[in-house]
């Protein structure tokens, strides 16, 4: 399809392990956001990408919590010595544009034992 | 504090009733306001985009005003199905990229 794709769907990890999470763009996209979703709560910005460079790293949570992309494709969103505090949805969206309409992915649902 | 405040949290509603969402925000500058549906487990999808200067904009049984003075926003269902039973979330747009999200309405629509 044409939309934004994630991997995996689901992923269940223990306590201190390294998580990679991965976000494929719509393609021609310049942009791509990371963000989290904790249960029953809104969504929490983390990072935004405007080709391969971050000029916001604001949204993330601690320096545990890192992200890269490849030129205006892939990008990969990595979380060390994973808390229980981590386990939530993360969603992945990528626009034209910075200010444009942005399509969102399904989402990696990770779960922290 | 958030920038961007829904009422209600939740909702349940019969199918085929109207129900009214609610957002308030404070974000200034401001660029447009959005309006996303996030069914469960799934990627929020947008309904509505509006700029400053629109008052209303519709999609199907979706429509949404804007008063950028007062700075409130609505979300109205029409004649509510059950396929309506999602988050709503609104989202204001500074002007810059960053988004202000609300912390989403729980639509229950319930036969």
């Amino acid at each position: 399809g044409a939309g934004v794709s994630q991997s995996p769907s689901n992923k269940v990890t223990e306590k201190g392990k390294d998580v990679e999470l991965r976000c494929d763009p719509i393609s021609g996209h310049t942009a791509l956001y990371w963000y989290r979703q904790r249960l029953g709560q809104g969504l929490e910005f983390l990072i935004y990408f405007q080709g391969n460079s971050a000029p916001d790293k604001s949204g993330l949570p601690s320096d545990r919590f890192s992200a890269e992309r490849t030129g205006e494709s892939v990008s990969t969103l990595t979380i060390q010595r994973t808390q229980q505090e981590d386990s939530a949805v993360y969603l992945c969206a990528s626009s034209l544009g910075p200010s444009q309409e942005q399509y969102f992915g399904p989402g990696t649902r990770l779960t922290v034992t | 504090k958030n920038q961007v405040e829904q009422s209600p949290q939740s909702l349940i509603i019969l199918e085929g009733k109207n129900c009214t969402l609610q957002c308030n925000y404070t974000v200034s500058p401001f660029s447009n306001l959005r309006w996303y549906k996030q069914d469960t487990g799934r990627g929020p999808v947008s309904l509505t985009i509006m700029t400053f200067s629109e008052n209303t904009k519709s999609n199907g049984r979706y429509t949404a005003t804007l008063d950028a003075d007062t700075k409130q926003s609505s979300l109205h269902i029409t004649a509510s199905q059950l396929s309506d039973s999602a988050s709503y979330i609104c989202v204001v747009i500074g002007n810059d990229y960053k988004l202000s999200f609300g912390a989403g309405t729980t639509v229950t629509v319930r036969a």
